[in-house]
């Protein structure tokens, strides 16, 4: 069966400085990956989406950058953290394709300081 | 374009009573939908979805939910509320129309169940 890692879980960072948080996938092959945020009383807006190996699109312009260095592995880092980065940080994944559900990580609580 | 409308941003309950959590949905394509229920601090868990197939859909937990297509409606229903049901549900629309299968979520609503 499939799996999705996320890590850290919490992390409370100082404004300026740099953030990795990790997420990987067991159990498939070439899947779709997403990072999305939620913050507080808002709903889960797309970050960013890759559908292979060092594709990575983003869908708003901000402080924050992803990678895929490998086809189950999906980062998402910041050189310097703004306040506004504060919030719920979710992966996700699904198998390629249209109608293909997505499933989500546990999630990671960043809070910048 | 596609997008979802969650009706209501908190609906209460009481425990052994039955729980409607609305959603209506505009799509350009045969969508898909989904709905998903995060508890405090946890990640999204997908409690069903429909695809298509049966118009009504039976998921996890007890819940089931209904795809009208003349009303544009994926209302999520459960008989008999538990306390454990306490949470905030997504209602959820994917993308047909693209490869990407791109999502687009409803603000959500949150379910207070009482004893």
């Amino acid at each position: 069966s499939q799996t999705i890692h996320q890590w850290p879980a919490t992390l409370v960072q100082p404004v300026g400085s740099p953030l990795s948080l990790e997420c990987t996938v067991e159990g498939t092959s070439n899947p779709n990956l997403y990072w999305y945020r939620q913050a507080a009383g808002r709903g889960l807006q797309l970050l960013f989406y890759s559908v292979g190996i060092g594709q990575i699109s983003s869908e708003v312009p901000q402080n924050l950058s992803a990678s895929r260095p490998q086809d189950r592995q999906f980062i998402l880092s910041s050189k310097k953290l703004l306040l506004s980065d504060s919030g719920f940080y979710l992966c996700a994944w699904s198998n390629s394709g249209a109608r293909n559900t997505i499933y989500f990580g546990e999630g990671s609580w960043l809070t910048v300081v | 374009a596609q997008s979802v409308t969650q009706l209501d941003s908190h609906v209460s309950v009481s425990e052994g009573t039955p729980v409607l959590l609305r959603c209506n949905y505009s799509s350009s394509y045969s969508p898909s939908l989904f709905w998903y229920v995060q508890h405090p601090n946890k990640g999204l868990q997908l409690l069903l979805k429909y695809t298509s197939a049966a118009t009504l859909v039976k998921g996890i937990n007890g819940f089931e939910a209904e795809f009208k297509k003349s009303e544009t409606s994926f209302h999520l229903t459960k008989p008999s509320a538990h306390m454990s049901d306490a949470a905030e549900y997504f209602c959820v629309v994917s993308d047909g129309g693209s490869t990407l299968g791109r999502l687009y979520f409803g603000r959500g609503t949150q379910l207070t169940v009482w004893p």
